[in-house]
């Protein structure tokens, strides 16, 4: 299985309303990562998780928190967003500490804030 | 972070070869040359990836310069399928660079 799945595929929220985009991987992989992108541009680094801990967080806003309650498992939960969140989030998954492999992306949630 | 340069468009004929440059002039020797595709609607996807030699795979070819300044994808016979915005990133291990960073990539289109 070289899949990585992405649920929901698409998700429309209020400004208050609060969600979660789910990412599921059952590769092994022990490096798992959020992007933003935006129409017309290259995806965006917001996280990346090693081995179920936080690594790298690019500066994003605290109303985007990330979980990764387990190996396979990568949540991103929503809160109070603004209209300019409104992007396609892409979770992807890599083995850990290597630049020789590829990573694996999921097909992504497009997510509209109205 | 090592940066690559790559022309913003480039267009095709199906079926016939294709070649994407890319320019990694401050690329350091633990940087891996990778590229990824993203076809309309979909997340990314791997193409191929190398160090020093050259790399084929079923899906292209990657030439890599002997200074490694700078590298070229070569797809051998361009299919409509094949119209997608191409990145190269370098990908290094030592400085936490194993995560992907994507420049602007470049749109190539296919035309019959």
């Amino acid at each position: 299985d070289t899949e990585v799945t992405q649920t929901p595929k698409h998700l429309v929220m209020g400004m208050t309303n609060k969600k979660s985009l789910k990412c599921e991987q059952h590769m092994g992989h022990r490096a798992m990562y959020w992007y933003k992108q935006k129409a017309k541009k290259p995806p965006e680094l917001m996280f990346v998780y090693s081995y179920e801990k936080l690594s790298i967080n690019e500066s994003v806003p605290s109303r985007f928190s990330p979980e990764c309650p387990n190996s396979s498992l990568l949540n991103l939960h929503l809160h109070a967003l603004q209209p300019e969140d409104s992007a396609l989030y892409l979770c992807a998954s890599s083995q850990e500490r290597t630049a020789d492999t590829e990573a694996f992306f999921g097909q992504g949630t497009r997510l509209t804030v109205v | 972070d090592a940066k690559t340069t790559q022309p913003n468009s480039m267009e095709s004929n199906e079926e016939e070869p294709v070649h994407l440059p890319c320019n990694h002039s401050t690329i350091s020797g633990t940087d891996y040359i990778h590229w990824y595709r993203q076809l309309p609607s979909q997340g990314p996807e791997y193409v191929i990836h190398g160090l020093t030699s050259n790399v084929n795979n079923r899906m292209a070819s990657l030439a890599i310069a002997e200074d490694r300044k700078s590298s070229t994808l070569i797809l051998h016979r361009a299919t409509l399928r094949d119209a997608a915005v191409y990145y190269c990133i370098l990908r290094d291990v030592l400085n936490s660079g194993y995560a992907l960073n994507f420049g602007k990539g470049t749109s190539l289109l296919v035309t019959p």
